[in-house]
């Protein structure tokens, strides 16, 4: 099947620092992506959409100045977390659907974010 | 507005007894139908999916699940449950690109 990557995998900073998430699609071009949060033992949370070539669209709720996202090819897209923050420290996973139609989405490994 | 129900946080199983998730969904319009699961620490890993046709889809590892258009359910089962099938199951629904993902069932399968 088609395959996702993250990285980092996991990833430690210090309060209001930025950090950022690579999210690339490995065998097939995705022009659509998303990004999800999620706590432990919780369902994923939808953040934003990540459209290659135009802005991404964020889900109510989700602050698009501190969730930055840009989606600079058809194989990658980015969330950089802005000044973040203990409360900020979460489980983030991105995923691409394959091809125009809807079919399952693939999923990325997910990258574990701790501030301190 | 999509939603995805899944009424049982755990279910724990003895090895090579039949397994069951349950979820049902509510959407308007045709319904698209998936099933993922989430091992420790790791993204989710698609197990199958319903979009029409036949009302029992197959999928990897041994699993199944039965789509029911009266019931708005997509039950999840797996005839004889491994130790190795312990882990995190989420029901999905996507009436677009998007994803609604159901609260997740913890399965445990004990040896």
């Amino acid at each position: 099947g088609a395959v996702v990557s993250q990285h980092p995998s996991w990833v430690i900073c210090k309060s209001g620092t930025s950090v950022k998430i690579e999210c690339r699609s490995l065998d097939f071009q995705a022009t659509t992506m998303f990004w999800y949060r999620q706590f432990p033992k919780q369902s994923l949370m939808l953040m934003a959409t990540s459209n290659e070539g135009s802005k991404a669209t964020y889900e109510q709720g989700v602050e698009k100045d501190k969730f930055l996202i840009n989606h600079a090819s058809l194989t990658l897209s980015t969330l950089t977390v802005t000044s973040a923050h203990p409360e900020d420290s979460s489980f983030y996973i991105c995923s691409a659907p394959p091809g125009t139609s809807r079919n399952e989405q693939f999923f990325g490994p997910g990258t574990r974010l701790t501030v301190l | 507005a999509q939603s995805v129900a899944q009424p049982e946080d755990q279910v724990n199983v003895a090895e090579g007894n039949p397994l069951t998730v349950k979820c049902t969904y509510s959407v308007s319009g045709n319904p698209y139908l998936f099933w993922y699961v989430q091992y420790p620490n790791r993204g989710l890993q698609f197990l199958l999916k319903y979009i029409t046709g036949d009302n029992l889809v197959k999928g990897s590892y041994g699993f199944e699940a039965e789509f029911n258009k009266s019931q708005t359910s997509f039950h999840l089962k797996k005839p004889s449950a491994l130790v190795s099938d312990s882990a995190l199951y989420f029901c999905a629904v996507s009436p677009d690109y998007k994803l609604s993902f159901g609260a997740g069932t913890t399965v445990t399968v004990r040896a």
